[in-house]
């Protein structure tokens, strides 16, 4: 049971918007920033989203990432084959334990 | 280019120990923060280890505390994993990260990962 709570899968056809929710608690997402990472199939996790809705660069506009309260949503429009992946949110948790969390992950498919 | 290789994983029986390492290249190893992060067969991720710039601040996740311990050597821009008393469910694809800031806290965040090692833990 992961600590930060992703729908299992997500579907869209090519152009649509998708988006992936990511809620928490008010010890990681509530009071902490909140990250995404793409994961190609058999490849390692690659830093999508940083600081709630930040893009490193080389990552698509069609990629964004917002926060309110407790959730947060990764938004992909204008949808890619290429774009079918794992996507997983992260927060760091100011619990006594102290570490990242991630959620469960996103399995996008591109209809 | 920002580079990590790990390596030291492989098939061990439970109970026994092993020790990964992951080299680092293509950046000042020893101005950032590392982390360790797994992910079982068919599963998500999960956060492991990390340890700042200095060694000085270092935290584990309950799954694993009292039984990995984490380091590294700036001088050889190397990070480690010992794992002992290892479980079946210590079996996954272990990655090494690489943090943007040089402590392990909330300020920082993963923004590189290595292709990962593979550790099976069966009799």
């Amino acid at each position: 049971q992961s600590v930060l709570t992703q729908p299992p899968s997500a579907s869209g056809t090519p152009g649509q918007r998708v988006t992936i929710s990511c809620s928490g608690s008010s010890s990681n997402i509530g009071s902490n920033y909140v990250y995404w990472y793409q994961q190609l199939p058999g490849t390692a996790p690659k830093l999508l989203i940083y600081r709630n809705n930040q893009r490193p660069s080389g990552v698509p506009d069609r990629f964004s990432g917002s926060k309110s309260g407790t959730s947060a949503s990764l938004a992909i429009s204008g949808l890619r084959s290429e774009d079918e992946a794992d996507y997983y949110c992260a927060a760091w948790d100011d619990s006594l334990s102290g570490n990242w969390v991630f959620g469960g992950g996103t399995k996008l498919t591109v209809l | 280019e920002v580079q990590l290789v790990e390596s030291g994983g492989g098939l061990v029986q439970p109970g026994r120990s092993l020790r990964l390492s992951c080299a680092a290249s293509g950046f000042t190893f020893d101005d950032y923060a590392m982390h360790w992060v797994r992910q079982a067969p068919g599963k998500g991720l999960e956060w492991v280890s990390g340890i700042s710039w200095n060694s000085g601040s270092i935290g584990y996740a309950d799954s694993v505390k009292g039984r990995f311990t984490i380091s590294r050597d700036n001088a050889k821009n190397s990070l480690y994993l010992q794992m002992n008393s290892l479980r079946a469910e210590d079996t996954a694809l272990y990655y090494c990260a690489k943090d943007k800031a040089y402590y392990y806290d909330s300020s920082g965040y993963c923004d590189y990962w290595g292709q990962g090692t593979l550790v099976t833990v069966s009799s």
